[in-house]
C-alpha cells in the first residue's frame, strides 16, 4: 500500500518569511518516485519536482528547495523568502509498486500575506 | 507545446442526469490518467489508459462511470446517472511511459 501524509492543512506566513511543508510517505517498495505539485488559485496542477528513491540528493531551484530523507520517509519542501505568488495548495505525491498511479497527500494550503 | 486540456471547465447538473468530460492529452503521450478530488479529500486515482487500452481501472468507484479513449487520442469520462457524491474536481493527466504526469486544469462538477 502507498500513502502520503501532509499534516499541515493551512499555513499562513508573512511575505519574505520561509515556509516548510512536510511530506511523509509510506511504501513497501524499494523503487519509488516522489513528486510535488502546485495548485494556484486558477486550479491547474503544476509539476514542480520529481525524485526517485535512489537519489537522496537535495535539490534547490531558485527559492524552492527539497529535502529527501529515506531514513525518516520524508520529502519536505521549503519556500525561501515567500512571495504572494506562492499562495497556492501544494501536493506531495508518491508512485510505487510498479504501476503508474499517483497517491496524493491532502495538500498544504499556503497563504502568503503581503 | 500545448498542455493537457479539459472540457468543460465547469458543469452543473441535476442528480440523475448524464455528464461527459473530455480530456486531450499532450501530443505524443500514450499514457492518460483520470483523477478526482472530492471536496476536502485527497486527489484520488481513477484509471490509466495506455493508448486506447485500460491499463489500470482499479480506482473507478462504480459502474456509473465509463471511460473511453477511442483511437488512443482524447479520452472521455461519462457519469451516468450522476449522484450527489460525484461532485468534485476531475483531473486528467498525461505522460510518456514511466515519466512525469502533467495535469490539465480540471473540470469542476457539481451535482445538485
Amino acid at each position: 500500500a502507498q500513502k502520503v501524509t501532509q499534516a499541515q492543512t493551512e499555513i499562513s506566513v508573512v511575505e519574505k518569511e520561509d515556509v516548510t511543508l512536510d511530506c511523509v510517505y509510506e511504501t513497501r517498495d524499494t523503487t519509488y518516485y516522489l513528486f510535488w505539485y502546485k495548485q494556484p488559485p486558477s486550479g491547474e496542477l503544476v509539476f514542480l519536482i520529481r525524485r526517485n528513491s535512489f537519489d537522496e540528493q537535495n535539490e534547490i531551484s531558485g527559492r524552492y528547495s527539497w529535502n529527501f530523507q529515506k531514513s525518516t520517509s520524508s520529502f519536505n519542501f521549503t519556500i525561501t523568502a515567500s512571495q504572494v505568488v506562492d499562495s497556492a495548495v501544494y501536493f506531495c505525491a508518491l508512485r510505487s509498486g510498479g504501476n503508474n498511479r499517483l497517491a496524493f497527500g491532502k495538500g498544504n494550503q499556503v497563504v502568503v500575506i503581503p | 507545446e500545448a498542455g493537457v486540456t479539459q472540457f468543460p471547465s465547469h458543469s452543473v447538473i441535476e442528480k440523475g442526469q448524464t455528464v461527459t468530460l473530455r480530456c486531450d492529452p499532450i501530443s505524443g503521450h500514450d499514457n492518460l490518467y483520470w483523477y478526482r478530488r472530492v471536496m476536502g479529500k485527497e486527489i484520488k486515482f481513477l484509471l490509466h489508459f495506455v493508448k486506447e487500452s485500460k491499463q489500470d481501472e482499479s480506482g473507478m468507484p462504480n459502474n456509473r462511470f465509463l471511460a473511453e479513449r477511442t483511437g488512443g487520442t482524447y479520452s472521455t469520462l461519462k457519469v451516468q446517472p450522476a449522484e450527489l457524491e460525484d461532485s468534485g474536481v476531475y483531473f486528467c493527466a498525461s505522460s510518456r511511459w514511466g515519466e512525469t504526469q502533467y495535469f490539465g486544469p480540471g473540470t469542476r462538477l457539481l451535482v445538485l
